[in-house]
């Protein structure tokens, strides 16, 4: 079965600094989504990449899928406050499979 | 606005007891899935449903029944069969069953069980 491994686990960044998550595929990585999770809440969609070299960006978020790597990045640009939380990657399995999300990575932005 | 609800935000009960958890949705979707997260861990499933009156298990079942009667109703019962029920829950929903499509969550229930 797939399996995702984010690094790092987490994180402590200052305000203001740049900072890269990176979510490690076991298996050939079909597409990814990038989630982002309050403490105690839901997930909020960020992003989904479907195709390798692709990149997407959401305000000061980018995103890459590296296929040949089996990997993407989660880059961050002048992180705020706002930016703390737990960022999970999910894999789109081929045909109708289930989603497998990496086991997150855990980000603080100290003022 | 159209999302998922969970209810309530924080549950406490007593071990031997079996408890439900609710989760609707007015996305008009017709997947819908219940995940658990403990810290450290990623999402799990647990269950899931492809359409009204169908479901299945997902990768850890054991201890824990659903039901889908209804289109916008996907609600998840943890039994005392269940050895670590302590946990986040979260319900999610998606257009059509299938990691191609993109899911939406619910706030999540928090689960105590003494």
């Amino acid at each position: 079965s797939q399996e995702l491994e984010q690094s790092p686990q987490s994180l402590i960044v200052q305000e203001g600094k740049n900072l890269t998550i990176n979510c490690t595929s076991s298996k050939t990585l079909y597409g990814l989504y990038w989630y982002k999770q309050k403490y105690g809440e839901g997930l909020i969609f960020l992003m989904m990449l479907q195709k390798g070299g692709e990149e997407k960006s959401h305000e000061k978020i980018t995103a890459k899928l590296d296929e040949k790597k089996q990997q993407s990045s989660l880059h961050i640009t002048a992180s705020q406050p706002s930016h703390a939380g737990i960022y999970l990657c999910g894999a789109v399995g081929t045909g109708f499979q289930k989603l497998v999300f990496g086991t997150g990575t855990r980000l603080l932005v100290s003022p | 606005d159209g999302g998922i609800t969970q209810s309530p935000k924080y549950l406490f009960r007593k071990e031997g007891q079996n408890v439900t958890l609710s989760c609707e949705q007015n996305l008009n979707h017709d997947a819908m899935y219940w995940y658990r997260q403990d810290p450290g861990q990623g999402l799990r499933l647990i269950y899931y449903s492809q359409i009204v009156n169908d479901f299945q298990k997902g990768d850890i079942a054991e201890g824990y029944s659903v039901s889908r009667e209804k289109k916008e109703s996907f609600p998840l019962t943890v039994t005392s069969a269940q050895k670590n029920p302590t946990a986040f829950y979260l319900c999610a929903s998606s257009i059509i069953w299938g990691s191609s499509y993109e899911q939406y969550f619910g706030p999540g229930t928090r689960l105590t069980v003494t």
